[in-house]
């Protein structure tokens, strides 16, 4: 059974950087086959997906954060990671990872919090 | 990028009733659309793929239908554990654009 857990700082600072990590058990990122997603869901409102990456550095962005964001992966903890930078009140929200599957998104992470305040 | 819409905004039912939920694009997604469940404080869950196959795990009361531009997600019979926030998923072929609707809250009559 594939799970994912986000980690990560609850906690960021206006025009720093929000960096988060998903680690994925029950299979293995480098094994190929799956993009690995990140969305987020701000306060009470809808889903918004920020990115994606595939094993072997493949990435695509949502044109509207592209300019602040970067996806990695590190294959020796089965993990990948979300960097935003310079952040802003409106970067408050829940971050769910994923893994996507040709297009839809399962299993997903439970999800963090990731409030941005000085 | 496609857009997409859900109606209602709210559906108000009871336990036992039917539940049809809809979901328009603004262009042809052909069969690649998703449904999801959401409930308070969890993410959401995988109902429906390629807008009529159930995910794995998920009760035969949950059916979608639909293409192109049009789709339905029908609850044949509400349960309690039913009533959460539904969604429906799409992606553009290239680039590759994830969009959610908007989402249909199913609440208690």
């Amino acid at each position: 059974q594939v799970q994912l857990q986000e980690s990560g700082p609850g906690l960021v600072k206006p025009s720093q950087t929000l960096s988060l990590t998903c680690t994925v058990s029950g299979a293995s990122i480098s094994s190929g086959g799956y993009y690995w997603s990140w969305t987020r869901q701000h306060p009470g409102k809808g889903l918004e997906w920020i990115g994606h990456i595939y094993y072997g550095a493949n990435t695509h962005y949502d044109p509207s954060l592209k300019s602040r964001v970067t996806m990695s992966i590190d294959t020796s903890k089965n993990q990948f990671s979300l960097r935003l930078s310079s952040v802003t009140a409106a970067d408050t929200a829940v971050y769910y990872c994923a893994r996507e599957d040709r297009y839809w998104f399962d299993p997903w992470g439970q999800g963090t919090l990731v409030t941005v305040s000085s | 990028e496609i857009v997409l819409t859900q109606s209602p905004a709210t559906l108000s039912l009871s336990p036992g009733d039917r539940a049809t939920l809809s979901c328009r694009a603004s262009q042809s997604v052909s069969s690649d659309l998703a449904w999801y469940q959401q409930k308070p404080g969890q993410p959401p869950r995988l109902l429906i793929y390629d807008a009529s196959n159930r995910a794995t795990g998920i009760p035969a009361r949950f059916s979608g239908s639909g293409s192109g531009t049009d789709f339905t997600l029908t609850i044949s019979s509400l349960e309690p554990e039913d009533f959460a926030v539904y969604f429906c998923q799409q992606r553009s072929t290239w680039p590759p654009l994830f969009t959610f609707g908007p989402g249909t809250k199913v609440d208690i009559k």
